[in-house]
């Protein structure tokens, strides 16, 4: 069983095309993030769901908008694709609802997207 | 402002030898502090964690790591390493600024375990 999954695992595209990445957890979890990792592996966070909820958007360009429809699903929408977008993505869960400081991440096995 | 720091690209050990990768952190307030492991083409897998308490916290695959306020670091250890710890290591440090919905993880170190 698959705890944290992502569809599809890598995204070939052209600059300029509209692009989703789906993610679902089956832990029960309440909180959802959206990370990015680039070339040189450098790993930072996107953004935060909680219960649905956007708690976090780290500066990201609005051309990324996430999506949760419920608390298992954490989908990621890009529009007008850049170069600069290539990357890996990685979705996360955690547990709580609240105060998640303590919380272990899971992550899913990452979408490798890149844009030509 | 929160920030880690793994000042190591790169180690390298023999089989058998003892392995640390080291980190060090800066925080506002309590750390919450965390080591993930990556293998080539997969997701972070969660190794440990420190919140509170004992400063030697003890993970999975036989690692463990001590916490030290006074050096402000959260090195990751083992005593004897095995080929298949071969990965990249991450430190990272929950934002208790943001209730912890912001994590913040260093540029990880690859570790090299040659038999």
């Amino acid at each position: 069983d698959t705890a944290v999954s992502q569809t599809p695992k890598y995204l070939v595209t052209q600059m300029g095309n509209d692009k989703s990445i789906k993610c679902e957890q089956n832990l029960g979890h309440d909180t959802m993030y959206w990370y990015k990792q680039d070339s040189k592996k450098f790993l930072k966070i996107m953004f935060s769901y909680n219960n649905k909820e956007l708690i976090i958007n780290e500066t990201v360009p609005n051309r990324f908008s996430p999506k949760s429809p419920d608390k298992a699903h954490l989908n990621l929408h890009i529009n007008s694709l850049e170069l600069g977008d290539s990357a890996v993505y990685f979705c996360a869960s955690s547990q709580a609802l609240k105060a998640v400081v303590g919380d272990t991440q899971y992550f899913g096995p990452g979408t490798r997207l890149t844009v030509l | 402002a929160q920030s880690v720091a793994q000042p190591e690209d790169q180690v390298n050990v023999a089989e058998g030898n003892p392995l640390t990768v080291k980190c060090t952190y800066s925080v506002s307030g309590n750390p919450y502090l965390f080591w993930y492991v990556q293998y080539p083409n997969r997701g972070l897998q969660f190794l440990l964690k420190y919140i509170t308490g004992d400063n030697l916290v003890k993970g999975s695959y036989g690692f463990e790591a001590e916490f030290n306020k006074s050096q402000t670091s959260f090195h990751l250890k083992k005593p004897s390493a095995l080929v298949s710890d071969s990965a990249l290591y991450f430190c990272a440090v929950r934002d208790g600024n943001t209730g912890g919905f912001k994590t913040i993880f260093g540029a990880g170190t690859r570790l090299f375990v040659k038999a």
